[in-house]
């Protein structure tokens, strides 16, 4: 069975700053790695997901994440936030030879001015 | 449709009444679901169409729960005699056979008075 871990539930940051969103997953086959953004009162938008080849991803609006297969990891970051970047983000996952999504609980980032 | 469309947008129901959730997939994809996104919670698998295949129900709350999808596009989840505790976002996604993560619709939002 797999599972998704985020580990922070909420993240504030100041605009410009950095920011890393901590994912863990947990599977006993190959998987697939997936991170959403859900802005208010919208549905989840795909920002980047990683299905093989180079373990740094790249998305859209400037994010980027890392697989590391040791660590069962799959962080998000930007080096610099905006407002607008304010949203909830979920991790999520899919088995190579399955099609079900397993979400994380979210993390809902704040950036304030 | 050039997006997964979902009616209606929001839906106040009192307690007991029957409701229907609509969810139009984009066009040409195979793989339909539905999730259940509760205030503070993440997203709760509820079940997964794929072509003419059984669906797989594993994740309904309750038999006052079903869903239908005909000619293999449109779908509606039903929940007869609702309770408070279902109210929630209800998310609707779509996917290629074979593909990589799901695109959303918007959701509806489902409270029960």
């Amino acid at each position: 069975a797999q599972s998704v871990t985020q580990l922070d539930s909420q993240v504030p940051v100041f605009e410009e700053a950095p920011v890393e969103l901590r994912c863990n997953y947990s599977s006993s086959v190959s998987v697939y790695l997936f991170w959403y953004v859900q802005y208010p009162n919208q549905g989840l938008q795909l920002l980047l997901k990683y299905l093989s080849g180079s373990t740094l991803v790249k998305g859209i609006n400037g994010f980027e994440a890392e697989f590391n297969k040791s660590q069962t990891s799959f962080h998000l970051r930007k080096p610099s936030v905006h407002i607008s970047d304010t949203a909830e983000y979920f991790c999520a996952s899919q088995e190579t030879s399955g099609s079900r999504l397993t979400f994380g609980e979210g993390t809902q980032l704040t950036v304030n001015p | 449709g050039a997006g997964v469309s979902q009616s209606p947008s929001n839906k106040v129901t009192e307690k007991g009444k029957d409701v229907e959730l609509r969810c139009d997939p984009i066009s040409g994809h195979t793989a339909l679901y539905w999730y259940r996104q509760s205030l503070g919670q993440g997203l709760e698998f509820l079940i997964y169409f794929q072509g003419n295949s059984a669906p797989d129900k594993s994740g309904l709350p309750s038999d006052r729960f079903s869903a239908e999808r005909t000619g293999g596009s449109v779908s509606t989840l039903t929940i007869q005699r609702t309770q408070q505790e279902d109210s929630a976002v209800y998310l609707c996604a779509s996917s290629q056979s074979g593909g990589y993560g799901y695109t959303f619709g918007s959701g509806t939002r489902l409270t029960v008075v």
